[in-house]
C-alpha cells in the first residue's frame, strides 16, 4: 500500500514563496505528481517527477528526493488566484500503475 | 467542448434510489477511472478500466458498480443510494503512452443522498 502526507492548510502573502512538502511511503514508484484544485472544480495536472531533482515550470517548481520519499511543489511570485488545493499523488510500480492521492494541501494567499 | 464530460453535473436523491453517472471523453484514452472527494479526504478510487468490458475495483468500491461498454464511456451506478455516498465524483482518463500518463478529470458530479 501506500501512505501519503502533506500538510492540511497553508497561508502565504502575494509575491512571496511557498513550499508544499508532500512525504511518501510505497513498496514501488512509478513519478509523483501535482495537481492543482480551485473550489468546486476538477484537478488539473501541475508537474510530473520521476527521477532526483527538481522541474521547472514557469513560477511552479517541483523536486524529488526517492531516497527520501518526498517532494515539495514550490510557488514563486504568489498571486491572488493560486488560492487553490494542492494534491500530491504517487504512482507505484509493478502492475496498474494507478496514481493514489494524498489528502491535499488548502493554499491560501492574502493581499 | 470539455474532453471528460460528466452527467449529471448536480443530483439530489433520496435514500434507496437507484443513481447513475456517466462519463464520456474524446480523448481516445483506454484508461478510465472513477474517484470520489471527500472534504479532509481527498480523491479515492472506486473503480477502474484498462479497456472495454475491463474492470477493476479500486479503494472504496463498495455500493458502487461500474459499466464500460465502449472505449469513450464508463458510468459508475449506485444501486441502492445511501447518505454516506453524498460526495463529489469525478471521472478521470490516462495514456501511459502519452506525456507523464496524467490524469484527465471531469468537470465532476456533485451527488446529495438524502
Amino acid at each position: 500500500g501506500q501512505n501519503i502526507d502533506q500538510p492540511t492548510e497553508m497561508t502565504a502573502t502575494e509575491g512571496a514563496i511557498v513550499q508544499i512538502n508532500c512525504t511518501y511511503q510505497t513498496s514501488g514508484f512509478n513519478g509523483l505528481f501535482w495537481y492543482q484544485q480551485h473550489a468546486g472544480e476538477a484537478p488539473t495536472f501541475l508537474s510530473y517527477n520521476v527521477l532526483d531533482g527538481l522541474e521547472e515550470k514557469g513560477r511552479f517548481s517541483s523536486f524529488l528526493s526517492r531516497s527520501k520519499g518526498y517532494s515539495y511543489l514550490l510557488l514563486k511570485e504568489l498571486q491572488m488566484k493560486d488560492s487553490a488545493s494542492y494534491l500530491c499523488a504517487v504512482r507505484a510500480s509493478g502492475g496498474s500503475y494507478i496514481p493514489t492521492f494524498g489528502r491535499g494541501t488548502s493554499l491560501i494567499v492574502h493581499p | 467542448d470539455a474532453d471528460v464530460t460528466q452527467t449529471p453535473r448536480n443530483r439530489i436523491t433520496k435514500t434507496g434510489k437507484r443513481i447513475m453517472l456517466e462519463c464520456s471523453q474524446t480523448k481516445g484514452h483506454d484508461r478510465m477511472y472513477w474517484y470520489r472527494q471527500d472534504p479532509g479526504l481527498g480523491l479515492r478510487l472506486i473503480y477502474y478500466s484498462f479497456d472495454v468490458k475491463d474492470i477493476n475495483k479500486g479503494e472504496i468500491s463498495d455500493g458502487y458498480s461500474v459499466s464500460r461498454q465502449a472505449q469513450a464511456k464508463f458510468s459508475l451506478s449506485l444501486e441502492s443510494a445511501i447518505p454516506n455516498q453524498t460526495a463529489l465524483y469525478f471521472c478521470a482518463t490516462s495514456d501511459l503512452g502519452q506525456g507523464a500518463g496524467e490524469l484527465f478529470f471531469g468537470e465532476g458530479s456533485r451527488l446529495t443522498v438524502l
